[in-house]
């Protein structure tokens, strides 16, 4: 089956400009989270949806990134403006429907932000 | 708090020799644990999760609810086992997931 995907691969900012990625989970996975790794450190959670709806943003930083999922399927996380804190892998994933027996998550590529 | 703990960033071991990655974790109920593996130049993917209670590529995992831990072993490690390893934690119902920050499994030689 083909994989979550995301884009772009790298990307290269200065702060204070803004800075979007995409992701297209694995079709049929309603569950689709975007996760930030800094360097060293584990995957944090920024976002969940349950298709078109959010179920978690508590640790979004909502003054400056925003994350939609319209139609419940592919999605886009914005930062607006950076800073330079924000240089990070951003990963998305997606899942099976809470429920449908042996959720896991499948995780993309990541997008490699560097804020200058 | 919800916490996961990984007190090793590097486990460096010989190939052949027990391999033992700690995770301890925070939670007042009833989690569901994974471990999950990143190989060089590959994606994120699960290694394997408490409630099945398998063996994958011969790793195994315990939950210690008295311990509140669930450490990763494998008996005889493998050149190929060299790795980032995460153990995550999901509070029971949310499907959210919680990571730790990682050890880095280096079999040598």
């Amino acid at each position: 089956e083909a994989g979550v995907a995301q884009s772009p691969r790298y990307k290269i900012i200065e702060k204070r400009q803004s800075v979007a990625f995409w992701c297209n989970p694995i079709s049929g996975h309603a569950t689709l989270y975007w996760y930030q790794q800094i360097l060293g450190q584990g995957p944090k959670l920024l976002i969940q949806f349950q298709n078109n709806g959010v179920v978690d943003d508590s640790q979004l930083p909502k003054d400056r990134f925003s994350a939609e999922r319209l139609k419940g399927v592919d999605s886009t996380l914005k930062i607006q403006p950076a800073k330079l804190e924000d240089s990070a892998v951003y990963l998305c994933a997606s899942s099976t429907a809470p429920g449908a027996g042996n959720e896991k998550l499948f995780f993309g590529s990541g997008t490699q932000l560097s804020v200058l | 708090a919800q916490r996961v703990t990984q007190p090793e960033k590097l486990l460096s071991v010989f190939k052949g020799a027990p391999v033992e990655l700690k995770c301890n974790y925070s939670y007042s109920g009833s989690p569901e644990l994974f471990w999950y593996v990143q190989y060089s130049r590959q994606r994120l993917q699960l290694l394997l999760r408490h409630i099945s209670r398998e063996s994958i590529k011969g790793f195994t995992a315990d939950l210690n609810k008295g311990e509140t831990s669930f450490h990763l072993k494998k008996p005889f490690a493998q050149e190929e086992d060299s790795a980032m390893y995460y153990c995550a934690l999901s509070p029971s119902g949310t499907y959210k997931y919680i990571f730790g920050t990682g050890t880095r499994l280096k079999v040598l030689a």
